[in-house]
């Protein structure tokens, strides 16, 4: 059981908008802790997407847009595109456990 | 640009210790934060360890305190994890990570910018 709640999965048809959720708590993003979001495609390394709930690194598309509101955040993809399918995992820091804590993830299937 | 990469994994019996290395290519190493997170086959992200710049603050997972060791050593610009008392829950790929400080600027809120290929480990008999 991940201290951040994901939906284990998330489907939509090319050129439509997904959202993915990450629910959390007082102790990590209601605390006022950052929300960040990673994609992972089969066989690679995770690699950052969103940082600071909001913000997109280089080279990382505006179709990507991140949010944070009280106990949880989101993110949103615009636009989906076949090489959109991924899996997608939020991540913060959670006060009470002093830890890093990771959402458990979400795989994305463009139909 | 800053490189992170992992060694040191392998097959390992319940019980066991095994030592992974990540070497990171950057001229300021001492000012870099570096973690480790790993991943079980099938499953999601565990942040495992961190360690601060020079000052080496460290802090570990739940799940992994009092077996592991996170240490670092400047003059071969390498982070070390030690692992004891293997389990086969700790069967996963292993991440060597760099981390950037949020906008926040408090302790824990970092982001994961840069990550290794991984070493995979395995606990089996």
């Amino acid at each position: 059981q991940s201290v951040l709640t994901q939906p284990p999965s998330v489907s939509g048809a090319p050129g439509q908008r997904v959202t993915i959720s990450c629910i959390g708590s007082s102790s990590n993003i209601g605390a006022g802790y950052n929300v960040h979001w990673y994609h992972q495609l089969p066989g690679t390394a995770p690699k950052l997407l969103i940082y600071d709930n909001t913000n997109r690194p280089s080279g990382v598309p505006d179709r990507f847009s991140g949010s944070k509101s009280g106990t949880s955040a989101s993110l949103a993809i615009a636009g989906l595109q076949a090489e959109d399918e991924a899996d997608y995992y939020c991540q913060s820091y959670d006060n009470s456990l002093s830890a890093s804590v990771f959402g458990g993830g979400t795989k994305l299937t463009v139909l | 640009e800053v490189q992170l990469v992992e060694s040191g994994g392998g097959l390992v019996q319940p019980g066991g210790s095994l030592r992974l290395s990540c070497s990171v290519s950057t001229s300021s190493f001492n000012t870099h934060a570096v973690h480790w997170v790993r991943q079980a086959p099938g499953k999601g992200l565990e942040h495992v360890a961190y360690m601060s710049d020079i000052r080496g603050t460290t802090q570990y997972g739940d799940s992994v305190k009092g077996r592991f060791t996170i240490s670092r050593d400047s003059s071969k610009n390498t982070v070390y994890l030690q692992m004891s008392s293997l389990r086969p829950g700790d069967t996963a790929v292993y991440y060597c990570v760099k981390d950037v400080v949020g906008s926040s600027g408090w302790y824990g809120d970092w982001y994961f910018n840069l990550w290794g290929r991984g070493t995979l480990v395995t606990v089996s008999s």
